[in-house]
C-alpha cells in the first residue's frame, strides 16, 4: 500500500533531551512537509523539503532541525532548544504544486 | 501573506441535514485548494482536490466549489450522518511563493443521531 509513515504514535522526551522523529513515504512524492498542531492553533509549518538535499525553513523552525538525504524520508529532530515541543506532529508529501497532499497518522510527542 | 480563515469554528447539526462548509483566502494566486478531514488523534485524510482551473469537484455526499476571484471555496455535504463527525480543514498552495500548503484552522463538525 502507497502512503506516509510516521513512527513512532507517541513519543516521550525528558527535559534537555534530543529526540527524532520519522517520517517515510513510499509515493514517490518530490515535496515533503513537517507540521506542529496545537488545540486552537490550526497546523503551522516546520520545514518543508521540495527535493532531496534541500529544505526551507517553515513559519516555526526553530527548535528544530530534518534533513532530507533520501526522496523517501524527511526525519525531524525534537531539539533541547525547543522550549514548549508537547504537541501533534504531522508529516505530509505531495508530488508537486497540482497533485493531492496525503499526510501521516501523527506522532504525538509530551515533555515528561 | 497567504491567510487562510474557515467559518465556523464548530457547528453542531441533525442528522440528515445538508450542510455547508465555508473556507477563505487572501489571495487569490493559487495553485489548489484541498479539503481535509481530522478525526480526533487521527492524520489528516484528504478529501477533495480543486485545481485553480476547476469550479467543483465532486465525491460521494461531498462537494467542494471553488471562487478564485472572490477568495473563496465552500464544502457541501449531503444528507449528513454521525459518521461525518470530524474536522474539516481546507489548505491552498499559493502561486509563486514557496509552494507550502497553508491552512486554515478548520470547522469542527458534529452531526447528531
Amino acid at each position: 500500500d502507497g502512503g506516509i509513515t510516521q513512527s513512532p504514535k507517541y513519543l516521550f522526551r525528558k527535559e534537555g533531551q534530543n529526540v527524532t522523529l520519522s517520517c517515510e513515504q513510499n509515493l514517490n512524492h518530490d515535496a515533503m512537509y513537517w507540521y506542529r498542531q496545537d488545540p486552537g492553533q490550526g497546523l503551522r509549518l516546520i520545514y518543508y523539503s521540495q527535493i532531496v538535499n534541500d529544505f526551507q525553513k517553515g513559519d516555526i523552525a526553530e527548535g528544530y532541525s530534518v534533513s532530507r538525504e533520501k526522496k523517501e524520508s524527511f526525519p525531524l529532530t525534537v531539539t533541547s532548544a525547543q522550549k514548549n515541543p508537547t504537541a501533534f506532529y504531522l508529516c505530509a508529501s505531495n508530488g508537486g504544486t497540482n497533485t493531492e497532499a496525503f499526510f501521516g497518522q501523527g506522532t504525538r510527542l509530551t515533555v515528561v | 501573506k497567504q491567510e487562510v480563515t474557515q467559518i465556523p469554528a464548530a457547528l453542531s447539526v441533525p442528522e440528515g441535514e445538508n450542510l455547508v462548509l465555508n473556507c477563505s483566502f487572501t489571495d487569490s494566486a493559487i495553485y489548489n485548494l484541498q479539503w481535509f478531514r481530522q478525526d480526533p488523534g487521527k492524520g489528516l485524510t484528504s478529501l477533495l482536490l480543486i485545481q485553480s482551473s476547476q469550479r467543483e469537484q465532486t465525491s460521494g455526499r461531498l462537494n467542494a466549489s471553488l471562487d478564485k476571484s472572490s477568495g473563496r471555496s465552500t464544502l457541501y455535504i449531503a444528507a449528513s450522518q454521525p459518521g461525518d463527525s470530524a474536522t474539516y480543514l481546507c489548505a491552498v498552495i499559493r502561486q509563486g511563493g514557496s509552494e507550502k500548503l497553508v491552512f486554515g484552522k478548520g470547522t469542527k463538525l458534529t452531526v447528531n443521531p
